[in-house]
């Protein structure tokens, strides 16, 4: 596969479920990235990783926890959210923070549904 | 700090005519300016960039960007919309100085009318 995936693509979960939204880039970009999408904020920037390393957290709750075991991927893992939680979950991946490419490349999203 | 403003939640516009996306920015220094297009059910994608040089910025599908310094604007252009191009169109800004990431704006709606 090309460019950055994620999985799975929709999701409907309790608020007491535990679960994980995986993201996979292909591109050998060094920083990733976690936006979520909602009607009533449309492009949330939540966690911002370079090199592996988380570099912003927007006063994100603890209830998402993200992790970044290498340059290639990015997981956010769910527990006990809440149903304003729903929303598109977008992973993207650029190289490098400030260098000259460094548009973003965005996957299609993950659709998630908290019951 | 660095902003970016888009003033339309919603542009119609009908099928043939030129159409206009507006976008102003606010940077410390010099800014990198960018354009995304979201389909429905799709994540960003790409339109264009401007970085140095030119004001006039060509993308895909057709469309370009003007760089305003003196307006601090970069709204997005296409001389003859299609109805293809309804979607979500995203302004996105940083510093040149900065190492931060991208900071976009809420987001313009097009929709182009047959």
């Amino acid at each position: 596969e090309t460019g950055v995936t994620q999985t799975p693509r929709h999701l409907v979960m309790g608020m007491t479920n535990k679960k994980s939204l995986k993201c996979e880039q292909h591109l050998g970009h060094n920083a990733m990235y976690w936006y979520k999408q909602s009607a009533k904020k449309p492009l949330e920037l939540m966690f911002v990783y370079s090199l592996e390393e988380r570099v912003e957290n927007n006063s994100v709750p603890s209830r998402f926890s993200p992790e970044c075991p290498n340059s290639s991927h990015l997981f956010l893992h769910l527990h006990t959210l809440q149903p304003e939680d729903s929303a598109l979950y977008l992973c993207a991946s650029s190289q490098g923070l400030s260098g000259y490419y460094n548009e973003q490349f965005f996957g299609p999203g993950t659709r998630l549904t908290v019951l | 700090a660095q902003s970016v403003a888009q003033p339309e939640d919603q542009v119609n516009v009908a099928e043939g005519n030129p159409l206009t996306v507006k976008c102003t920015y606010s940077v410390s220094g010099n800014p990198y300016l960018f354009w995304y297009v979201q389909y429905p059910n799709r994540g960003l994608q790409f339109l264009l960039k401007y970085i140095t040089g030119d004001n006039l910025v060509k993308g895909s599908y057709g469309f370009e960007a003007e760089f305003n310094k003196s307006q601090t604007s970069f709204h997005l252009k296409k001389p003859s919309a299609l109805v293809s191009d309804s979607a979500l169109y995203f302004c996105a800004v940083r510093d040149v100085g900065g190492n931060t990431p991208l900071v976009f704006g809420k987001g313009t709606r097009l929709s182009v009318i047959a």
